[in-house]
């Protein structure tokens, strides 16, 4: 089993453009969840999905979309990227809400 | 959500103990959690309590949680230098997004020779 993957590990983007970042599990776990980590600020929830079919915002959802795709994947876009959103992107599942997370390597994403 | 508080930095002796701490806001948390974090990698469960225990004990780690207080520490008895990371504390409840952790910023724990 591979876990939490995530795609890419590393971008650089300039001012306005868009991407999409690619998470997957392979856990049949039910909740899926995207948090960026900026020094000094810990983990920050962007948006979480409780089951596939259902999304809902977190503390920072600002400036991101996402999209449960099926039970396994769930991404997150970037439409119109912008400095403030360099940080680095950790993609989570977990059977349900209050059991063990289990994270991606994380997404290290620079705009510039 | 409300901010998880912990101490930015630690630094110990190889084969001393660790005492890391935090500080928790909700009362009605109910899985208490610490996360390990390795140089570029992602976040790793160490150990959870649960909210109507007082300690948890597993190998080199241990677990106080005084609910009166809202405090959690996590003990590393016979530091080791690949102990060295980041360490976070997340509460779960009900009264979070329903389904997330709130976590700490993450204490920075550096083991010397």
């Amino acid at each position: 089993n591979a876990g939490v993957t995530q795609t890419p590990k590393f971008q650089v983007l300039k001012t306005g453009q868009s991407m999409t970042l690619q998470c997957a599990q392979d856990m049949n776990h039910n909740s899926m969840y995207w948090y960026r980590q900026d020094p000094g600020m810990g983990l920050r929830l962007i948006y979480y999905s409780a089951s596939e079919g259902t999304t809902d915002k977190g503390e920072v959802p600002n400036g991101y979309n996402v999209s449960r795709l099926n039970k396994r994947e769930f991404s997150l876009r970037l439409e119109s990227a912008a400095p403030s959103q360099t940080s680095v992107y950790f993609c989570a599942s977990s059977q349900r809400g209050a059991n063990e997370q289990f994270f991606g390597p994380g997404t290290r994403l620079t705009v510039l | 959500g409300e901010d998880v508080e912990q101490s930015l930095f630690l630094s110990v002796r190889e084969g001393d103990s660790s005492v890391i701490n935090c500080t928790y806001t909700d009362s009605s948390s109910t899985y208490l959690y610490w996360y390990k974090q390795e140089p570029g990698a992602g976040l790793q469960l160490l150990t959870y309590i649960f909210s109507n225990m007082d300690m948890k004990q597993d190998q080199r780690l241990t677990v106080l949680l005084n609910k009166k207080d809202k405090h959690l520490s996590l003990r590393i008895a016979d530091t080791q230098t690949g102990d060295s990371a980041i360490y976070f504390c997340a509460e779960f409840s009900n009264s979070n997004s329903g389904y997330a952790l709130n976590f700490g910023k993450g204490t920075s724990l550096l083991v010397t020779p």
